[in-house]
């Protein structure tokens, strides 16, 4: 089955400073990847994604990236406020199922 | 347009005691997850429903865990008896058919003592 490694664990970086989360999947019929943030008490929410005949997708502040060749996707955030600081996940679904596989998380904090 | 309801929010157990979560999905979703996600790690498949058929339950602990959608709308799922390992967050979401954006609901916290 799909399995998928996000890198890293935690980051923090400085107000106005760039962010980037990186994935890798293993299944390559894998072919729709959300991004999800997740604040504390709270169920995961959507922020951006991508399906497998996209490279790149923007949205504000936020880009995703697709390489399906080398099997990974990766999440820009651009100036970074002390509101993205949240955990975010990044999962991949298709190969004939709907169900998604996720990451283990990214805690992001913005520094003030 | 309202989103994924779940409750209880939190729930505080016993071990070898039961416990039932209830979603409601959003309105017009034929596909109904439940999803286990552990404290530090990414929410995990439990089942997942079409309309009131079960598509996919192959990581869910069928000797305690049960979950039903006997209209094809709201669902629970249960457990029953709790184990120390089950503490968790309990997630639902929903989704149109086929591959779409999935929602989640805010989860439901359970802590087995």
């Amino acid at each position: 089955g799909e399995n998928v490694e996000q890198h890293p664990s935690t980051l923090s970086v400085q107000e106005g400073d760039s962010a980037v989360i990186k994935c890798t999947y293993s299944d390559s019929a894998s072919n729709y990847f959300p991004w999800y943030k997740q604040e504390l008490g709270k169920g995961p929410q959507l922020i951006i994604d991508i399906r497998s005949n996209v490279g790149e997708k923007k949205d504000q502040r936020i880009a995703v990236t697709l390489n399906k060749t080398a099997k990974h996707f990766s999440l820009h955030i651009t100036e970074t406020q002390p509101e993205d600081s949240a955990v975010y996940f990044c999962a991949a679904q298709g190969g004939g199922s709907e169900k998604l596989v996720f990451g283990k998380g990214m805690k992001l904090t913005v520094n003030p | 347009e309202a989103g994924v309801a779940q409750s209880p929010r939190y729930k505080i157990i016993e071990k070898r005691q039961s416990v039932a979560f209830w979603c409601n999905p959003i309105s017009g979703h034929a596909t109904l997850y439940w999803y286990q996600q552990i404290l530090g790690q990414g929410p995990k498949l439990l089942i997942q429903f079409q309309n009131n058929g079960v598509v996919d339950d192959s990581q869910l602990p069928k000797d305690r865990f049960s979950a039903e959608r006997l209209k094809g709308v709201d669902s629970t799922l249960k457990i029953q008896p709790a184990k120390l390992e089950d503490s968790a967050v309990y997630l639902c979401a929903s989704s149109l058919t086929g591959p779409n954006t999935i929602y989640f609901g805010e989860g439901s916290w359970l802590t087995v003592v």
